[in-house]
């Protein structure tokens, strides 16, 4: 059964810092990673979708790494603001979605 | 940009109660799905459904769950008779592809059995 872990579970910065969100998982034989943030009492955006053929994948400050045969995932945000002050979800794709329990972000303005 | 649409946002029964939620995918999307969260757990998978049955279905999803795409729109789960238990933000999703193409979520419901 796949096990999806996130490190740390919650973050606390000053504006205008990186942000490093982790994430593991046990099964390698995945067909993608998701990376979601979810506001509070909110639902799932979808951020990133990394492929299992590709190492990274970027889109504006976010930029996501996958490294599949360790079952590691890096989720970079850079020059953090308020506005990403939210729950950073990771999930794998082997058939269905299995979801870490996600790192929860503060940014301090 | 399309999103799937889930209803209502807020659902509050009485044990034993039946309950529909519904769900309006993205349209040119082939699969669907429904997630729950328990508050301050994870988001678990429930079901897949495609072409019309399920694909796929967790432990949780036993004979109280139920799925339906009433029309060319709608995707619906029902629950026979709710336990309190089954309390959780319940999402819909939709995707391209069985794989590859990722999963785009509604904003949920949020049931409460009381």
């Amino acid at each position: 059964k796949q096990e999806v872990t996130q490190i740390p579970a919650a973050l606390s910065v000053p504006e205008g810092e990186n942000l490093v969100l982790n994430c593991s998982f046990t099964d390698s034989a995945i067909y993608n990673l998701q990376w979601f943030r979810q506001d509070p009492g909110k639902g799932l955006t979808s951020l990133l979708l990394i492929q299992s053929s590709q190492r990274e994948q970027t889109s504006g400050r976010l930029n996501a790494s996958l490294d599949k045969s360790s079952g590691r995932s890096t989720l970079y945000i850079a020059a953090s603001q308020p506005g990403d002050s939210a729950t950073y979800l990771c999930a794998v794709d082997d058939y269905k979605l299995s979801f870490g329990a996600g790192t929860t972000v503060t940014v301090r303005a | 940009e399309p999103e799937v649409t889930q209803t209502p946002s807020h659902q509050v029964t009485q044990m034993g109660q039946e309950v529909i939620l519904r769900c309006v995918p993205i349209s040119n999307h082939l699969y669907f799905y429904w997630y729950r969260q328990i508050l301050g757990q994870k988001v678990e998978f429930l079901v897949s459904f495609y072409n019309n049955e399920i694909s796929e279905k967790s432990e949780i999803f036993d004979d109280q769950f139920s799925v339906e795409r009433p029309d060319g729109s709608n995707f619906t789960l029902k629950i026979r008779s709710t336990k309190l238990e089954d309390s959780a933000m319940y999402f819909c999703a939709s995707s391209e592809a069985t794989t590859g193409s990722g999963l785009f979520f509604g904003s949920g419901t949020q049931l409460s059995v009381l």
